[in-house]
Parts: C-alpha cells; sequence; structure tokens
C-alpha cells in the first residue's frame, strides 16, 4: 500500500532553516510528483511547491520563492523540503503529498505531516 | 493569483444534507478537487475532477461545477463528516496550485 512517511517533529529559531524528509513507499517513486502542503495555526492549507522525482524538476509558489528548495534522492525514493530564513510565523504542519497523476492531477495520499515550531 | 472563496463554517443537522461552495472566477472551467481534514489528521480527497470519489469515499459525497461556484454535496451527514472541508483547483495562468480558505463543517 502507498505510504509516505515524514521525519518528525523540530523546533527551530527564528533565522535557521528547516529540511523535513519524505520518505514513499508502495509505488514508483519517479512516476509521480511529490507536493509540499503546510497548516499554520488558525490558518488554511497552503501549497509550498512540488517536484517531479522524475529528473528534479521543480516549481515554487510566489510566496516562498527564495526562501525553498525541493531535492529528491530516488535511491530511497524519499523527498525533501528545505526552507530558510524561518520567521515565527512559518509554525505550522508541514504535509508532502503524492500527485495522482501529471503535475495538474489532485494529490491522492498525505504524510502524516510534520510539526515545526519556530520560536526564539 | 486565482481566488477561492468558501464559507468559514457550515451547520447541519445528522441525516440532513451539507452542501459547501467554492467560488471563483468562472471556476467551471477548470478542475476542483475537494479534501477533508479532521483536526490532527492528514487530508483525504474525497473528490476529484469535480465529482469523481477514490475508492473507499462513500457514494454519500458528491461534486459539481458550474459557472463560478463550485459545491461540495453530503448527504445523510454522520457526525464523522465534521471536520474541514476545502477546494483546490490548478491555476494555469500562474502554473500554481490554489486552496480555498476552507469550511469548517460542524454536526448539530
Amino acid at each position: 500500500q502507498v505510504q509516505l512517511v515524514q521525519s518528525g517533529a523540530e523546533v527551530k529559531k527564528p533565522g535557521a532553516s528547516l529540511k523535513v524528509s519524505c520518505r514513499a513507499s508502495g509505488y514508483t517513486f519517479t512516476v509521480h510528483y511529490i507536493h509540499w502542503v503546510r497548516l499554520a495555526p488558525g490558518q488554511g492549507l497552503e501549497w509550498m511547491g512540488c517536484i517531479n522525482p522524475n529528473g528534479g524538476g521543480t516549481n515554487y509558489a510566489q510566496n516562498f520563492q527564495g526562501r525553498v528548495t525541493m531535492t529528491r534522492d530516488t535511491s530511497i525514493s524519499t523527498a525533501y523540503m528545505e526552507l530558510s530564513s524561518l520567521r515565527s510565523d512559518d509554525t505550522a504542519v508541514y504535509y508532502c503529498a503524492k500527485g495522482r497523476g501529471g503535475p495538474t492531477s489532485s494529490f491522492d495520499y498525505w504524510g502524516q505531516g510534520t510539526l515545526v515550531t519556530v520560536s526564539s | 493569483s486565482f481566488v477561492l472563496t468558501q464559507p468559514p463554517s457550515v451547520s447541519v443537522a445528522p441525516g440532513k444534507t451539507a452542501s459547501i461552495t467554492c467560488g471563483g472566477n468562472n471556476i467551471g472551467s477548470k478542475t476542483v478537487h475537494w479534501y477533508q481534514q479532521r483536526p490532527g489528521q492528514a487530508p483525504v480527497l474525497v473528490i476529484y475532477y469535480d465529482n469523481d470519489r477514490p475508492s473507499g469515499i462513500p457514494e454519500r459525497f458528491s461534486g459539481s461545477n458550474s459557472g463560478n461556484t463550485a459545491t461540495l454535496t453530503i448527504s445523510r451527514v454522520e457526525a464523522g463528516d465534521e471536520a474541514d472541508y476545502y477546494c483546490q483547483v490548478w491555476d494555469s495562468s500562474s502554473d500554481h496550485w490554489v486552496f480555498g480558505g476552507g469550511t469548517k463543517l460542524t454536526v448539530l
């Protein structure tokens, strides 16, 4: 069965960087895009960007351009999301999600989420 | 960028029908997906391509999309349907995904 397993919760100081991993299993990793979505307290879902595991091409949301980097390691079917220059309003649960088909298809499986707290 | 507008909250009695709207400029020309998110859990895809249900999603969940409004309809609402619901579209003009602000469904 398809599973996305994310790394554990993190506490970071303002200005630091964060790297979250998302290990995929149960399907061919290179066939489906991996998206990153966050849910901040009291806010709605926010799409951060995506990576095509086949080739590594990325597409970042405007709000995160210059601060986010998405990478992957196909040898271990794992995607990574790195966010730099953290601020208190980056406190959120970060999810990875698998695209159903091509880059414009819905997200059919999600990771369990990684809670990130940014606090001095 | 494309904006999706959802009501913050919808309330419904058990056994009744809940309708959650998602407004956007000519959204009927786009494909809409819907997610359910219960507190403390990851989102779950409940409707894709306007009105298709993934396996395991009850037939009580359906969708429609026309003009400037897409709608998620939940028939015979159960207590377990209480959650936040989000609509989503691909905005081809920006090549970005967009989520609505979310609607909290309360089962009275």
